[in-house]
C-alpha cells in the first residue's frame, strides 16, 4: 500500500492558465473523489468517481473545472483560465468498496497547492 | 444537508494534560462520523470512524471518541497531550455509506506546550 499520491505537490501559474493535477489512489481502490481546501477551512467536496464514472459533481465545480478517471485508475482535475479565487489545495481521497452497506472511509493524497499570480 | 461544527478554533494544552476538541453534528439520518488529522503541508489521516457499532471509538494515537445521540456530538478525546499531537483535526459527516456526501467542520487547530 503505498497510500494516495498526488502530482505536482505544488503549482504556481499566472491568472488565464490551465492547469492539471493527476492522482494516483491506491491501488485496489475504485471509488475518487476530490476536494478543495482553502486556508483555515475544512475540505469542500468537489466530485466523486465510482471505477471510471463520474457519479456526482459539486455546485463548486464550475464549467472551468473538469475531472476524468479514463481507465478507472488515476484521475486528472483540470482548472482552464485560472482565476486568484482557484488558489487553494486540491486533495484527492481514494475509498474500497467491500460490502454494499459497508463504509469505507476515505484515504487521502498530500495534496496539490495551487497559487495564482 | 448535513453538517458539523467545531466549537473553537484553536485549542491549546500542556504537555500531558487532557485533549477536548469538540464537535457537534446535524444529519437527518443516523449519522457516520469521522476525525480526521492534518499536518502542515500533509492531507487528512483517519483519525477513528463511527458507523454504528460501539458509541465509544478509539482510534490511533490514543485518541477516542464518544457518540451521544442525544446531544448531537462527537467530541474528540486524548487523556495525556504529547508534543506530536499539535497539528488540525476535522470533524466530518456521511449520511450514506459511500460518503460522497461528507462534509467537514472548519478544524480546530491544537497546540501543545511544553
Amino acid at each position: 500500500d503505498t497510500g494516495v499520491s498526488q502530482d505536482p505537490r505544488h503549482k504556481i501559474t499566472k491568472r488565464g492558465q490551465n492547469v492539471t493535477f493527476r492522482c494516483d489512489p491506491i491501488s485496489e481502490h475504485n471509488r475518487l473523489y476530490w476536494y478543495r481546501q482553502t486556508l483555515g477551512q475544512g475540505p469542500e467536496f468537489l466530485t466523486y468517481f465510482q471505477n471510471e464514472a463520474q457519479l456526482e459533481k459539486s455546485r463548486l465545480l464550475s464549467d472551468r473545472f473538469s475531472a476524468e478517471r479514463p481507465k478507472g485508475s488515476f484521475s486528472t482535475l483540470e482548472i482552464q483560465r485560472t482565476e486568484q479565487g482557484d488558489s487553494a489545495m486540491y486533495l484527492c481521497a481514494s475509498s474500497s468498496r467491500t460490502g454494499r452497506r459497508s463504509n469505507q472511509p476515505q484515504h487521502f493524497g498530500d495534496g496539490t497547492r495551487l497559487s495564482i499570480l | 444537508a448535513q453538517s458539523v461544527t467545531q466549537l473553537g478554533s484553536h485549542v491549546s494544552v500542556s504537555e500531558g494534560a487532557l485533549v477536548l476538541l469538540r464537535c457537534n453534528y446535524s444529519s437527518s439520518v443516523p449519522p457516520y462520523l469521522f476525525w480526521y488529522v492534518q499536518y502542515p503541508n500533509q492531507g487528512l489521516q483517519l483519525l477513528l470512524k463511527y458507523t454504528s457499532a460501539a458509541t465509544l471509538v478509539k482510534g490511533i494515537n490514543g485518541f477516542e471518541a464518544e457518540f451521544k445521540k442525544s446531544e448531537t456530538s462527537f467530541h474528540l478525546t486524548k487523556p495525556s497531550a504529547h508534543m506530536s499531537d499539535a497539528a488540525e483535526y476535522f470533524c466530518a459527516v456521511s449520511e450514506t455509506h459511500n460518503n460522497n456526501d461528507m462534509r467537514f467542520g472548519a478544524g480546530t487547530r491544537l497546540t501543545v506546550k511544553p
